[in-house]
C-alpha cells in the first residue's frame, strides 16, 4: 500500500517564528509535491521536487522553502511565518512513468495556524 | 493561463437521485489528462478517476465522466447519490508532458436523506 506520512499533524506557531513540515513517502515515486489548501481556492501548489537534491517553484513559492534531501522525503519550510500562511497543508507524491498520466498520492496534511 | 473552472461551491442533493458536478478548462498544453479527486471528511484526496481519451466515458465507483474535447469539459456524474458521497470534490488538469497539475477550487457535495 502507497504511503505518504506527513508531520505534524496540527501545528502552531508564532509570527515571525520558523516552521518545519516534515512529509516521507514509502512509495519510491520520483516526484513530491506541497500544496496548501484554502477554501475558494482549491489546492495550490507550493513547491515540487522530480528527484533528491532537486527543488522548483510551483504557482505559489513566496514565502517557502523546500528541501528533498532523500527519495523519501520531502520538507516544506517557513523561515518567517505569517498569518496569511495559516492554511492545511498537503503533501503528495506521484507515480509518474513513462506513457502513464501520474496519480498524485496525498498525505494527511498538516494544519497550521500562524497567530 | 491554463485553468480550470468548478461553477458551484456546494451542491446539495438528495439521496437516490442523480448528480452533476460540473468542470470545464482552458489550456494550452497539447498533451494533457484529467481527474477527479475526491476528499472525504478529515482525510487526503484521493484520485476518484481519471481520463486522457476524448469521449471515452469513464467509470469508478459508480461514478463517471467523459472528456469533452470540442466543449472543455469534464463533468462528474453519478445516477443514484448515496450518503456516503458527500465530500469534497476537485477536477484537476494535468500536463503529461510537465507532470503539472491544475486544480479547481472544489466542489463541496452534500447528499441529504
Amino acid at each position: 500500500e502507497a504511503a505518504v506520512t506527513q508531520s505534524p499533524r496540527n501545528k502552531v506557531a508564532v509570527t515571525g517564528g520558523k516552521v518545519t513540515l516534515s512529509c516521507n513517502q514509502t512509495n519510491n515515486h520520483n516526484n513530491m509535491y506541497w500544496y496548501r489548501q484554502d477554501t475558494g481556492h482549491g489546492l495550490r501548489l507550493i513547491h515540487y521536487s522530480y528527484g533528491a537534491g532537486s527543488t522548483e517553484k510551483g504557482d505559489i513559492p513566496d514565502g517557502y522553502k523546500a528541501s528533498r534531501p532523500s527519495q523519501e522525503n520531502f520538507s516544506l519550510i517557513l523561515e518567517l511565518a505569517t498569518p496569511s500562511q495559516t492554511s492545511v497543508y498537503f503533501c503528495a507524491s506521484g507515480d509518474a512513468g513513462q506513457g502513464r498520466a501520474e496519480t498524485l498520492y496525498f498525505g494527511s496534511g498538516t494544519r497550521l495556524t500562524v497567530l | 493561463g491554463d485553468s480550470v473552472t468548478q461553477t458551484e461551491g456546494l451542491v446539495t442533493v438528495t439521496e437516490g437521485l442523480p448528480v452533476k458536478l460540473n468542470c470545464t478548462y482552458q489550456t494550452t498544453y497539447l498533451t494533457i489528462a484529467f481527474f477527479w479527486y475526491v476528499q472525504y471528511l478529515n482525510e487526503a484526496p484521493q484520485v476518484l478517476l481519471k481520463s486522457s481519451t476524448d469521449n471515452k466515458r469513464t467509470e469508478h465507483q459508480g461514478f463517471h465522466a467523459t472528456l469533452h474535447k470540442s466543449s472543455s469539459s469534464f463533468h462528474l456524474q453519478k445516477s443514484s447519490a448515496q450518503l456516503s458521497d458527500s465530500a469534497l470534490y476537485y477536477c484537476a488538469l494535468l500536463n503529461t508532458g510537465n507532470y503539472k497539475y491544475v486544480f479547481g477550487a472544489g466542489t463541496r457535495l452534500k447528499v441529504i436523506a
